[in-house]
């Protein structure tokens, strides 16, 4: 069955450090992969989509990787801020079908 | 300014009592989603809609039921709650079915079980 997994539960990082953050899957192929931030008692919100032939996205202080050989991508928040921190959530998606997530990156940033 | 508004933020009903939560969206977005999320947990997708087109998750329980009358509603029916159904309840839209594009999302129903 298709299986989505985010490195660690939680990461913990000083402040004005990259984080990074992985997503790896196996038995998917998927068109796109996509990263959203979801706050306490929130719904998720979108920040990122990257196609399967594009190996690498960036908006502002964020960058994905889209590795289709490793089935990876990677997620990174250059100088990382106390308000960055937050659950970060990575999807998949084909061409027609839904878009199904992983449990998760609790990422927090200490002053 | 909301776009896909849930309601209500939170949910209280009894054990094997009929719930319905509703999620109405201003995006006239073809797709409609409902995920259940628990603590920690990834969100898990009940089932969407492409339109007026229903798709059932194979592992939806038959407990779960859903209605999208008009392109703007679409509401989550539960018909006999159980304790293990208590979670966040999430709908979202989006544009077309996966095609570059993303889900955006309502705040949620926080569902609790008693």
């Amino acid at each position: 069955s298709q299986k989505i997994e985010q490195n660690s539960e939680a990461l913990n990082i000083q402040e004005g450090k990259t984080a990074t953050l992985t997503c790896n899957y196996t038995n998917y192929s998927p068109a796109y992969l996509q990263w959203y931030r979801q706050d306490p008692g929130r719904g998720p919100v979108f920040l990122l989509l990257i196609r399967e032939n594009e190996k690498e996205k960036r908006k502002e202080r964020l960058k994905v990787t889209f590795d289709t050989t490793l089935k990876q991508s990677l997620f990174h928040i250059t100088a990382s801020q106390p308000a960055d921190s937050a659950t970060y959530l990575c999807a998949l998606s084909s061409s027609a079908s839904k878009i199904i997530f992983g449990s998760g990156t609790r990422l927090s940033i200490r002053p | 300014d909301a776009m896909v508004i849930q309601n209500p933020r939170y949910q209280v009903t009894q054990f094997g009592k009929p719930v319905t939560l509703s999620c109405s969206q201003t995006l006239n977005h073809n797709v409609m989603y409902w995920y259940q999320q628990k603590s920690s947990q990834a969100p898990k997708l009940l089932f969407h809609y492409y339109d007026k087109d229903f798709n059932n998750e194979a592992d939806t329980p038959d407990n779960f039921q859903s209605r999208r009358p008009n392109t703007s509603f679409c509401f989550l029916d539960i018909r006999s709650p159980g304790l293990g159904d208590a979670a966040m309840y999430l709908c979202a839209t989006s544009r077309e079915h996966g095609v570059d594009t993303e889900a955006f999302f309502g705040q949620g129903t926080r569902l609790t079980v008693v």
